[in-house]
């Protein structure tokens, strides 16, 4: 079975703060993905990355950075967080299908 | 804008019965589809993938394709309150993963 961790089900930070969400895959495969699901307007892309190193930008970039050091993780950044970053974060990885992580509540406050 | 697009429900079923989710997509050259249920609070759990037009079948699910018309479907027999969730229908489009769009999805209700 595939497995996607991330770090945190639950987080609350405040406006302003620097956030890390992080994300674990024991599959080996190069492709992964963070999205922000919110109420009404669905799943959108924020980053992906095909390899390490390697990220391509996604629908809602903007506010948001990443990392990937290592095959295996892959992070995203909230360089200042602000309200409208609240959302629910899910990390995904894929080979011919793809796989999310459980998910991070995020509560900007 | 390639689209997905799913009746947002909600889809009420009484148990026992079987349940039609259909999605419809705008890209042509979509090459892989994949329906998703996503329970409250939960991240989304693949359930079903088709990649040639017909039937493809798993235990009380099906999904159909029709690349001509467009359109995916998925049932589900013998429906269980358990059941009761968002399904999302993610099409792959003329462009790899990065590009994977997803439905809003249909949120599906099943009442004993």
């Amino acid at each position: 079975d595939v497995k996607v961790t991330q770090s945190s089900r639950y987080l609350v930070k405040r406006t302003g703060e620097k956030v890390f969400l992080e994300c674990v895959q024991d599959m080996d495969h190069e492709n992964m993905f963070w999205y922000r699901q919110d109420p009404g307007l669905g799943l959108r892309l924020i980053y992906f990355s095909y390899d390490v190193k390697m990220k391509e930008k996604g629908d809602i970039p903007e506010g948001y950075s990443v990392s990937r050091e290592k095959k295996e993780r892959f992070s995203l950044i909230l360089e200042s967080a602000s309200t409208n970053q609240t959302s629910m974060y899910l990390c995904a990885t894929a080979n011919e299908k793809l796989f999310f992580g459980s998910g991070t509540q995020l509560s900007v406050l | 804008q390639k689209e997905v697009e799913q009746n947002s429900g909600p889809l009420s079923v009484p148990e026992g019965a079987i349940a039609s989710l259909n999605c419809t997509y705008s890209d042509r050259g979509s090459q892989s589809f994949f329906w998703y249920r996503q329970y409250s609070g939960k991240s989304p759990e693949l359930i079903m993938s088709i990649y040639s037009n017909g039937d493809k079948e798993d235990g009380r699910f099906t999904a159909q394709l029709n690349k001509a018309s467009q359109y995916v479907s998925l049932l589900i027999r013998d429906s269980q309150p358990s059941d009761s969730a968002t399904y999302l229908c993610a099409v792959i489009p003329s462009g790899g993963y990065n590009k994977l769009i997803f439905g809003a999805g249909t949120r599906l209700a099943v009442h004993p």
